[in-house]
């Protein structure tokens, strides 16, 4: 069984930094691209970034990048996004989520989320 | 930026009505790359379509998926108690991008 745990939110204060991380299982970790997706309460979902398989490629949001890194340790099966200079609007609920196949492709497993707060 | 817009914002059904959701994209979305999804409070979305029209594994056959170029919808045929919940499409292939949801509420 495909799993996604996300972990690592709270509250932080704008300028502050974070870092997420979402351990997967029941997959070959390699294989998928993963993203991170953000929905702020009572709002949408948006795409924040996405990784390939093997760590090479990166895509940001133009609203992160600069700020966002997306990592990831093949090795532990493991997905990080480091947040830095954070802001009120990056307040979110936090996801991550498997690509199907290809990168930039649909999603098809996400784990239940953590929530980052931004204030002070 | 593909940009997807939703209606209608909510939809009001009773149980064993049909639902009909629609996306419209600004653009012509290429290779059918249009996803669904379901959202329920407290959980992840859940994929229900893929490719404008193929229903991800385990989902109900009363689910499906049509439409190409800049209209898409997601249709229930026999909305169940289970149903009602948050619909998001989504255009992968490229810069990916969301709609605002179509929430579908008990009548």
């Amino acid at each position: 069984e495909v799993q996604l745990l996300e972990s690592g939110g709270g509250l932080v204060r704008p300028g502050g930094s974070l870092r997420l991380s979402c351990a997967a299982s029941g997959f070959t970790f390699g294989s998928h691209a993963l993203t991170w997706v953000r929905q702020a309460p009572g709002r949408g979902l948006e795409w924040v970034s996405t990784i390939g398989g093997d760590g090479y490629g990166t895509y940001y949001a133009d609203s992160v990048r600069g700020r966002f890194t997306v990592s990831r340790d093949n090795s532990k099966h493991t997905l990080y996004l480091q947040m830095n200079s954070l802001r009120a609007e990056d307040t979110a609920v936090y996801y991550c989520a498997r690509e199907a196949m290809d990168i930039l492709d649909y999603f098809d497993y996400w784990g239940q989320g953590t929530l980052v707060t931004v204030s002070s | 930026e593909i940009v997807l817009t939703q209606s209608p914002g909510t939809l009001s059904l009773s149980p064993g009505e049909r639902a009909t959701l629609s996306c419209r994209a600004s653009e012509g979305i290429p290779n059918f790359y249009l996803a669904w999804y379901q959202q329920k409070p407290g959980q992840g979305p859940r994929l229900l379509i893929y490719g404008a029209s193929s229903r991800a594994t385990g989902i109900p056959d009363r689910f499906g998926g049509s439409g190409s170029g800049t209209d898409f919808t997601l249709t229930i045929s026999r909305v169940e108690p289970e149903d009602f919940a948050l619909y998001y499409c989504h255009h992968y292939g490229g810069s990916p991008t969301f709609g605002q949801g179509t929430k579908v509420e008990i009548k």
